[in-house]
């Protein structure tokens, strides 16, 4: 039962550039989208979230685009740097509980 | 900046025994949280509590699982009889109430059953 679907298990970008993260629903359901990013031996880390009655979220370097006619969610950190090596998690919340994604993990070349 | 702490960082045990995990939520969360991540896997809803109660928990929360709010302070996780399979990360997460929907986790617990 995947619901919630991140096809790229690993990315590579060089520092500087654009980091764009995907991530894939089914349920129609979700109401709220989140990423979390995670270290080796660590929880994850609430980093964005959106609403579904947006399409678009900034923090920082941090932007959540939401495409609900597609069913389809992207995070994009620019520009990218070396501590945003981690796996990021995208997941989706309905009835309080979040549906994780199987992660991507993201290296930033120096 | 509050955070969610868990107990102990590594749990290893022989299956057939019972554990207990624990967790001390972020102190004005309401809703509480357990997730598990076996190894090379995605990260798992196990079940939510809110006031006293379980709200909802999925397949995998079956008879052998527990949680309890002993206090005001700690969120437990027991397992009767640990299983082979019960090997995971465990992760204890809070949310603030009504209307917000970012959910905060602790560092996990590494629970190792042979």
């Amino acid at each position: 039962d995947q619901q919630v679907k991140q096809n790229s298990p690993s990315l590579s970008v060089q520092e500087g550039r654009i980091s764009i993260l995907n991530c894939d629903y089914t349920n129609s359901m979700f109401d709220y989208f989140l990423w979390y990013k995670k270290y080796p031996a660590e929880g994850p880390t609430f980093l964005i979230s959106i609403s579904s009655i947006k399409d678009k979220n900034e923090d920082g370097r941090f932007t959540v685009f939401l495409n609900k006619s597609a069913k389809h969610l992207s995070l994009h950190i620019v520009p990218s740097q070396p501590g945003d090596s981690a796996v990021y998690f995208c997941a989706a919340c309905g009835n309080e509980k979040l549906t994780f994604g199987t992660g991507t993990r993201l290296t930033i070349i120096p | 900046e509050p955070e969610v702490t868990q107990t102990p960082s590594h749990q290893v045990t022989q299956m057939g025994q019972e554990v207990i995990l624990r967790c001390v939520p972020i102190s004005n969360h309401l809703y509480f949280y357990w997730y598990r991540q076996i190894l090379g896997q995605k990260v798992e809803f196990l079940v939510s509590f809110y006031n006293n109660e379980i709200s909802e928990k999925s397949e995998i929360f079956d008879d052998q699982f527990s949680v309890e709010r002993p206090d005001g302070s700690n969120f437990t996780l027991k397992i009767r009889s640990t299983k082979l399979e019960d090997s995971a990360m465990y992760f204890c997460a809070s949310l603030r109430g009504v209307g917000v929907y970012e959910q905060y986790f602790g560092p996990g617990t590494r629970l190792t059953v042979t």
